[in-house]
């Protein structure tokens, strides 16, 4: 597609529901990151997608936090047992290569009641 | 590992003033450095970006930064700014040989206030 397309652009879950976050890249970008954004916290990483591949995963902030990639395509982030502290919104970016920046999707509003 | 510092986490200024937001980096490799934009309730998009060779770079909407090696500084500015760069400005970091550390590194963003 022309962009990063991401789904749903607004959850509302009860805690300790799982969830599903989508992110559907640039066709062509190899690379695929998940960002989180919380108010006054700026973007923090999660994880990074090369084809398939995650070479980095350091910024999942716990066992409940997990996602995939496939046909090195579509990414899924899958958060477990849902917490207020998940509250945040989700960010997915591609990239062709680091030298190019990223290309950011609208993002996702995750709200945990 | 590296890092970013936006010290200001809100600059105030009236339209048509010049502005500077600051940002400050750590690392211990060569980097690549970007600038990043995003308006209210919309997605960030990219301003402008360091790679080598100049070091001011030139970006969208008037915008333009200065890599200082030695004071591990790029810095943004816009000599006259309009009630629409109202936003938050993000600096980030990347070391340029990738490899499994490759990914931007974030500061904790710039809101950028113009008053008419």
């Amino acid at each position: 597609g022309a962009g990063v397309s991401q789904s749903p652009s607004n959850k509302v879950t009860e805690k300790g529901k799982d969830v599903e976050l989508r992110c559907d890249p640039i066709s062509g970008h190899t690379a695929l990151y998940w960002y989180r954004q919380s108010l006054g916290q700026g973007l923090e990483f999660l994880i990074y997608f090369q084809g398939n591949s995650a070479p980095d995963k350091s910024g999942l902030p716990s066992d409940r936090f997990s996602a995939e990639r496939t046909g090195g395509s579509v990414s899924t982030l899958t958060i477990q047992r849902t917490q207020q502290e998940d509250s945040a919104v989700y960010l997915c970016a591609s990239s062709p290569q680091i030298r190019d920046g990223y290309t950011f999707g609208s993002g996702t509003r995750l709200t945990v009641v | 590992a590296q890092s970013v510092t936006q010290l200001d986490s809100q600059v105030p200024v009236f339209e048509e003033a010049p502005v500077e937001l600051r940002c400050n980096y750590s690392s211990s490799v060569s980097v690549y450095l970007f600038w990043y934009v995003q308006y209210p309730n919309q997605g960030l998009q990219l301003l402008l970006k360091y790679l080598s060779g100049s070091t001011l770079v030139k970006g969208i909407n008037g915008f333009e930064a200065e890599f200082n090696k030695s004071q591990t500084s790029f810095h943004l500015r816009k000599p006259s700014v309009h009630i629409s760069d109202t936003a938050e400005y993000f600096c980030a970091v990347s070391d340029r040989y990738g490899g499994a550390t490759n990914k931007l590194i974030f500061g904790t963003g710039t809101l950028l206030a113009v008053q008419p």
